[in-house]
């Protein structure tokens, strides 16, 4: 399988744990982005890679959220001390660089309860 | 503002018929556009990307790009009931990030 692939796809979990989320993206993409969409909005931009550095964070993520791409290729979200206001659909997408197409997984629904 | 904006919809059309699909933006230092379609839960696919002013073309869908306008649309033609979904504009500006409008929602009609 050659496209995004994001894992788990569907998380329950109490207000208060902690949460995390894992993307592989294709492999001979460099650029890596983590979005947020809640129903009947578009993606909200959340936090992108170049290769293993995060070099971008949306103002809207708290420092609850943390991101990290070690090695250039799989990323990991997490989202500590989870609220209910943290339910939404996590994309994860990857580009061959900042210009072309975008390919997104499948997403991560997470629901807070 | 909004960086970008669309129609919410829905927007209905007979099976066979054009649908219209538009979309402004505000930046205009962007560079890249796209069209991505979401079937309800699932994620975004992209659709058609657009670099350059003028018309492309894959298959029965165009889209259309006005750099001065700041407006980009997708045409879809001989709409089948399988197209009714969202359809998402997104933009790649001087940033590094996509910005998303809130999608128009298709529904075709048999």
């Amino acid at each position: 399988d050659t496209g995004v692939s994001q894992d788990p796809r569907h998380k329950i979990t109490k207000r208060g744990q902690n949460v995390t989320f894992r993307c592989d993206p294709i492999s001979e993409h460099n650029r890596l982005y983590w979005y947020r969409q809640t129903l009947g909005q578009g993606p909200e931009f959340l936090t992108y890679f170049q290769n293993e550095a995060q070099l971008e964070k949306s103002r809207l993520l708290s420092d609850r959220f943390s991101a990290e791409r070690p090695k250039g290729s799989f990323s990991t979200l997490e989202i500590q001390r989870t609220e209910q206001g943290d339910s939404a659909m996590y994309l994860c997408a990857s580009s061959w660089d900042g210009n072309t197409e975008a390919f997104f997984g499948q997403g991560t629904r997470l629901t807070v309860v | 503002q909004k960086e970008v904006e669309q129609n919410s919809g829905p927007l209905s059309v007979p099976e066979g018929a054009i649908a219209s699909l538009n979309c402004t933006y505000s930046d205009r230092g962007s560079q890249s556009f796209f069209w991505y379609r979401q079937y309800s839960g699932k994620s975004p696919e992209l659709i058609m990307s657009i670099y350059s002013n003028g018309d492309k073309e894959d298959g029965r869908f165009t889209a259309q790009l006005n750099k001065a306008s700041q407006y980009v649309s997708l045409l879809i033609r001989d709409s089948q009931p399988s197209d009714s979904a969202t359809y998402l504009c997104a933009v790649k500006g001087a940033g590094n990030q996509f910005y998303f409008g809130t999608g128009t929602s298709l529904t075709v009609i048999p």
